[in-house]
C-alpha cells in the first residue's frame, strides 16, 4: 500500500547529542515536510523540499537540518543546537501543487532525558 | 503573515451535533481543509473545501465557508465517542507548497 512512513515511533535523545528522524514515502510525491507539534501551539513548519536536492527552511528551522537526497526520503536531523527539542514531530508529503492533500506519517515522539 | 485560529476545546454529548470553527487570514488561500488526529497518531484528511464553494457535505461531515469573513466550520452530525479527537483546519494556497495549520480543537464527546 502506498503510504508514508515514519521511523521510529519513539526516539529518546541524551541532551548535547544529534539525533535522525526517518520519512519515506512510496506516494510519487514531489513534496515533503517536517511539522512539530507542540500541545496548544497546533503544527509548526520546520523545513519543506519541493524537489530532490532542494529545500527550504520553515518557520521554526533553527536548530535542525535536512536533506533531500531521493524523491522518497526526507530524514530531519534534531541537532544539540536546538534547545527545546521534546516534542512529537509529523512528516508529511503532497503532489506538486500544494492543492492537493497532504498525507502525513504515523508522528515520531522525541524525549530528551 | 499567514495564521489560522481555532478555539482549543469542545465538548458535546453523543448524539449530538458538533460545530468546529476556524478562522483564516490568507484571502488568497485554494483550498481549505479539516485533518482529524487520533492520540499519538498523524493526521488524516477528513474533508477539504475549494475556495469558490459555499459548502460541501459528505455523509456526517458538512462543511461551510464564508469567504467573505474568512471563517471556515465543520459540522459533524451525530457525534459519535469515536470522534474525539485533535480537529485541525489548514489552508494552502496553490504554487506555495505551504500548508498552514491551526492550533487544532480538542473535541470530547460525552456518552
Amino acid at each position: 500500500d502506498g503510504g508514508i512512513t515514519q521511523s521510529p515511533k519513539y526516539l529518546f535523545r541524551k541532551e548535547g547529542q544529534n539525533v535522525t528522524l526517518s520519512c519515506e514515502q512510496n506516494l510519487n510525491h514531489d513534496a515533503m515536510y517536517w511539522y512539530r507539534q507542540d500541545p496548544g501551539q497546533g503544527l509548526r513548519l520546520i523545513y519543506y523540499s519541493q524537489i530532490v536536492n532542494d529545500f527550504q527552511k520553515g518557520d521554526i528551522a533553527e536548530g535542525y537540518s535536512v536533506s533531500r537526497e531521493k524523491k522518497e526520503s526526507f530524514p530531519l536531523t534534531v541537532t544539540s543546537a536546538q534547545k527545546n527539542p521534546t516534542a512529537f514531530y509529523l512528516c508529511a508529503s503532497s503532489g506538486r501543487d500544494s492543492d492537493t492533500e497532504a498525507f502525513f506519517g504515523q508522528g515520531t515522539r522525541l524525549t530528551v532525558v | 503573515g499567514e495564521d489560522v485560529e481555532q478555539s482549543l476545546f469542545l465538548s458535546v454529548r453523543e448524539g449530538d451535533s458538533s460545530v468546529i470553527n476556524c478562522t483564516y487570514t490568507d484571502s488568497s488561500s485554494t483550498y481549505l481543509y479539516w485533518y482529524k488526529q487520533e492520540p499519538g497518531a498523524g493526521l488524516q484528511l477528513l474533508t477539504y473545501i475549494f475556495s469558490n464553494m459555499d459548502m460541501k457535505q459528505d455523509q456526517r461531515l458538512t462543511v461551510l465557508l464564508n469567504k467573505k469573513d474568512k471563517h471556515l466550520s465543520l459540522r459533524i452530525a451525530d457525534t459519535q465517542t469515536g470522534d474525539s479527537a485533535i480537529y485541525f483546519c489548514a489552508e494552502s494556497n496553490a504554487g506555495t507548497y505551504k500548508y498552514i495549520f491551526g492550533t487544532g480543537t480538542r473535541l470530547k464527546v460525552l456518552a
